[in-house]
């Protein structure tokens, strides 16, 4: 069975750029979890989306955004990048709504 | 608001060298919690839930315990291979679902051979 994947492997941006990072799901899995995790911080919830709708989000301003598609993939979009946006941005999927999570191998992102 | 917090952020021991890792954690009803290894650079890794006080899971050198307010990662003879860091996270019981996971920054643990 395929694990969840994460594309670009890694990205480099400006400041002021928009980014767009992707996710497939684990086959079956209908929830769509993003976190980030900066250089030496744990995981920061970023959203999850489930069956289409966006079901949670953490607490980041609204320059993050996503949308999950019909085949439950997804993409996080961040918008104005900034350097503080530097980061690991995590996918991860789960069969439903609080079932256990599991992980992609994740983007990293670098904003210059 | 959830809490978690992992002890010790660092622990380095000699192959063979049995010990535990510890999460404390504070949350109204516990839905689950759930500990992930992570190598450096990658995705968290799935190891255990667990859902009630008293419950144990076990997976070759590790085992995970759950009371009321901690949960417990023994490792016994460690391996080099089992240096990571490992993470603990809880997940409320909250009516109307949809409850995110909170995660503590881990315990990086250094295998000597």
């Amino acid at each position: 069975e395929a694990g969840v994947t994460q594309s670009p492997t890694h990205l480099i941006k400006t400041r002021g750029q928009q980014a767009t990072l992707r996710c497939s799901p684990i086959s079956g899995h209908t929830s769509v979890y993003w976190y980030q995790q900066a250089l030496g911080l744990g995981l920061q919830f970023l959203l999850w989306y489930d069956e289409g709708e966006e079901r949670n989000r953490g607490n980041f301003p609204p320059r993050f955004s996503g949308r999950q598609f019909p085949n439950y993939s997804s993409e996080l979009n961040v918008n104005a990048l900034e350097l503080e946006d530097s980061a690991l941005y995590l996918c991860a999927s789960s069969r439903f709504q609080s079932d256990t999570q599991y992980f992609g191998p994740g983007t990293r992102l670098t904003v210059l | 608001e959830d809490q978690v917090t992992q002890s010790p952020e660092a622990l380095r021991l000699q192959e063979g060298e049995s010990s535990s890792l510890n999460c404390s954690y504070t949350v109204s009803g516990l839905r689950g919690l759930f500990w992930y290894r992570q190598d450096p650079g990658k995705g968290p890794e799935f190891l255990f839930t667990l859902y009630s006080a008293g419950e144990e899971k076990e997976k070759e050198r590790l085992k995970a315990t759950l009371t009321k307010k901690e949960s417990f990662l023994h490792i016994t003879a460690p391996k080099p291979e089992d240096s990571a860091t490992y993470l603990c996270a809880v997940q409320a019981r909250r009516a109307g679902g949809y409850q995110k996971v909170t995660f503590g920054t881990g315990t990086k643990l250094q295998v000597i051979p």
